[in-house]
């Protein structure tokens, strides 16, 4: 067990809908990193947040979104799903900008129908 | 801009056999890090190693090994007397300085190893 948890483990909705998935970081961790894993495109960084603010952007969709919480606590906000979106999702949260380490949560498995 | 390739899509072996799990990495930085997570099939990712650029020294853990050479940008994992339980996608991922836009890992497109009874 990483220390990292995420909610829901699966989530299963239609196109055009609109999903929040959740991160809770290890105690102590103040980045958190979100990565989609697909078929297509392997897995891929999202974005990252430190300590309530945005510091890195990947390969994020537009209608994709997400922030930290002052506990720390993350969300990733899609929106008009497709069923392209399909993908197990996961948080990885680290201590800080000069630690390495990034430990995975067990992922949401999101299935667009 | 960084790139990971894991030629290497699947490897069949058998028990007892050693295998080796091959990474090659580019990257403009001086300084970065290279890491192995193992992808079970419950799906989690496991963090296994992790290895600064600038320490070439090569490491071993009970049956695994790694072998990092900077003059190939190389940095291969093998596994010593497989065992089923080594059943897994491992991945292979890079990851920039401190200080920079780079600090999230890239992830190379993994090599599913199955290891047969």
């Amino acid at each position: 067990d990483s220390g990292v948890t995420q909610t829901p483990k699966h989530l299963i909705t239609a196109t055009g809908q609109r999903v929040t998935l959740r991160c809770s970081p290890r105690s102590g961790d103040l980045s958190v990193y979100w990565y989609q894993q697909s078929l297509d495109q392997g897995l891929q960084f999202l974005i990252q947040y430190y300590n309530g603010e945005e510091r890195a952007k990947g390969n994020i969709l537009e209608r994709f979104s997400a922030q930290q919480f002052p506990d720390l606590h993350s969300e990733l906000n899609l929106s008009s799903l497709e069923l392209g979106d399909s993908a197990l999702y996961f948080c990885a949260s680290s201590m800080g900008q000069e630690y390495n380490e990034q430990f995975f949560g067990p992922g949401t498995r999101l299935t667009v129908l | 801009a960084q790139k990971v390739t894991q030629a290497q899509t699947e490897i069949s072996v058998v028990e007892k056999e050693d295998v080796t799990l091959d990474c090659v990495y580019e990257t403009r930085d001086t300084t970065y890090y290279l890491f192995w997570y193992k992808q079970p099939p419950s799906g989690e990712l496991v963090f296994l190693i992790r290895r600064n650029s600038f320490d070439e020294q090569n490491e071993i853990s009970g049956r695994y090994s790694w072998n990092f050479q900077k003059s190939t940008s190389s940095f291969n994992f093998t596994i010593t007397a497989s065992q089923v339980v080594d059943s897994a996608v491992y991945f292979c991922a890079l990851m920039g300085p401190m200080d920079t836009g780079r600090r999230a890992l890239t992830f190379g497109s993994g090599t599913r190893l199955q290891v047969q009874p």
